[in-house]
């Protein structure tokens, strides 16, 4: 069965970077896209970014500028999110997603990953 | 990018009522391959991921109830829950993929009166 499973909560101080880890299972890797997106507590979905396993190409929320980066290990499955110069707004859960045959909607959900960001 | 607008913000009915959840999009969802509006509706319950309820915006998927229901084209959008239950106590989502970045709605929080 197809699984995501990320890695576990992080608490960071300010100006700090952190890097989220999103292990894939039951599913041919390179198939399909891996999206990351975040909720701060409280509020609604915000997405972040995309990356093409296959491919190696990504893309990115502007409003993140050039803080966010992701890549893709195919050898062990795993997608990662790094974000740097962290801030107390980048608190939220971050949840990794994939994308059903392109273009598609997010049908398989990681469990979430909490990053509070605090001195 | 694509805004996509949701309303109500929240809702609050009676078990067995039926409730409805409208999404708006800044322009058109018609994906021209397949002459289908790229709209997702989740469904995210507290202390869960989203989950997936209907792609393409009136196709369910499999293992979810048949009193979900999505409607609507281009633009305008629906989610209607024909008969609410205690279990569809829930925030739900609407999401675009028409287009990178995927937009999602604010969410529509829905309550048993």
């Amino acid at each position: 069965q197809v699984q995501l499973v990320q890695s576990g909560t992080e608490v960071k101080q300010p100006g700090a970077s952190v890097r989220i880890s999103c292990k894939t299972s039951g599913y041919i890797f390179s198939s399909h896209y891996i999206h990351w997106v975040r909720q701060a507590p409280g509020q609604g979905l915000e997405w972040i970014a995309v990356a093409n396993p296959s491919a190696g190409t990504t893309g990115y929320a502007q409003n993140f500028g050039d803080r966010v980066t992701v890549t893709s290990d195919k050898s062990t499955t795993t997608s990662y999110l790094d974000l740097s110069r962290l801030r107390s707004e980048d608190t939220a859960v971050y949840y990794c997603a994939r994308e059903s045959p392109r273009p598609g909607p997010f049908d398989y959900w990681g469990q979430g990953t909490l990053v509070t960001v605090s001195s | 990018d694509i805004v996509v607008t949701q309303s109500p913000e929240s809702l609050a009915l009676s078990l067995g009522e039926r409730a409805t959840i409208n999404c708006r999009s800044s322009q058109s969802l018609l994906y021209f391959s397949n002459n289908k509006n790229a709209l997702a509706w989740y469904q995210q319950k507290a202390g869960q991921p989203p989950k997936l309820l209907i792609s393409w915006s009136s196709t369910r998927e499999s293992g979810v109830p048949d009193r979900f229901s999505g409607s609507g084209s281009e633009t305008d959008f629906t989610l209607t829950i024909s008969r609410l239950q205690a279990e569809d106590v829930a925030v739900y989502y609407c999401q675009q993929y028409y287009s990178t970045p995927r937009t999602f709605g604010r969410g529509t929080k829905v309550e048993i009166k």
